[in-house]
């Protein structure tokens, strides 16, 4: 079965110094990852995704994240964190086997991104 | 493009009461995926509809239950309503189809309070 685990469930960082937000998963077969962010009353928003093609992922926003199938992780990480990054993020892998597509993600508990001016 | 669009944003019930919930999916996405949203449990699942047709189900009771139109507007209901039931739901649409799951498009959910 699929998995995310979200290592911090609070992160706390300066203005202008950089984020990492940590993901593992655990799946059967190769996942299609997603970075989504939950800005407070709001829906998710798209950061970025993951899907067996270049295992640096470029996002929105500056984000960018890092498939490592060694290590099972998928972090989030932003070089210069923005007053305006402060929200929820969930790390989301998705429950597809090989033989299609399933429409159903996995999220994870979420990390909530404090940015302390 | 319009987004994708839940209506009611906000809803007060009352324990015993039923009640829907409406999405509407981008135009030309087939598949609409519902999720409830609590503090405790975090996102879960609910289900998926594809072209009319339950695609995939999470672990709830039957009180909850959906369905999907010929032109992809979901609706989601939930009967005997209790306090747990109190949550945020999301719709999230995407195109459904292809080996590779494309990326889901949410909505702004709806906030269900049952009084």
């Amino acid at each position: 079965a699929q998995s995310v685990t979200q290592l911090d469930s609070h992160v706390s960082v300066s203005e202008g110094t950089p984020v990492l937000l940590r993901c593992n998963y655990s799946s059967s077969y190769s996942p299609s990852l997603f970075w989504y962010v939950q800005h407070p009353n709001k829906g998710l928003q798209l950061l970025l995704k993951y899907t067996s093609a270049a295992t640096l992922v470029k996002g929105i926003n500056g984000f960018e994240a890092e498939f490592k199938k060694s290590e099972t992780s998928f972090h989030l990480t932003k070089p210069s964190a923005h007053m305006s990054d402060a929200a929820e993020y969930f790390c989301v892998v998705s429950d597809h086997p090989i033989s299609g597509n399933t429409g159903k993600l996995i999220f994870g508990q979420g990390t909530t991104l404090q940015v302390k001016p | 493009k319009a987004g994708v669009t839940q209506t009611p944003r906000y809803l007060i019930k009352t324990r015993g009461q039923q009640v829907t919930l409406s999405c509407s999916p981008i135009s030309g996405h087939r598949s609409v995926s519902w999720y409830q949203q609590t503090p405790g449990q975090g996102l879960q699942f609910l289900f998926e509809y594809f072209s009319e047709t339950q695609r995939n189900k999470g672990n709830f009771p039957g009180r909850f239950s959906g369905r999907q139109f010929s032109n992809s507007r979901s609706e989601m209901n939930v009967s005997t309503l209790e306090l747990g039931d109190s949550a945020l739901y999301l719709c999230a649409s995407s195109l459904g189809t292809g080996t590779m799951n494309t990326e889901a498009f949410f909505g702004q959910g709806t906030r269900l309070t049952v009084v």
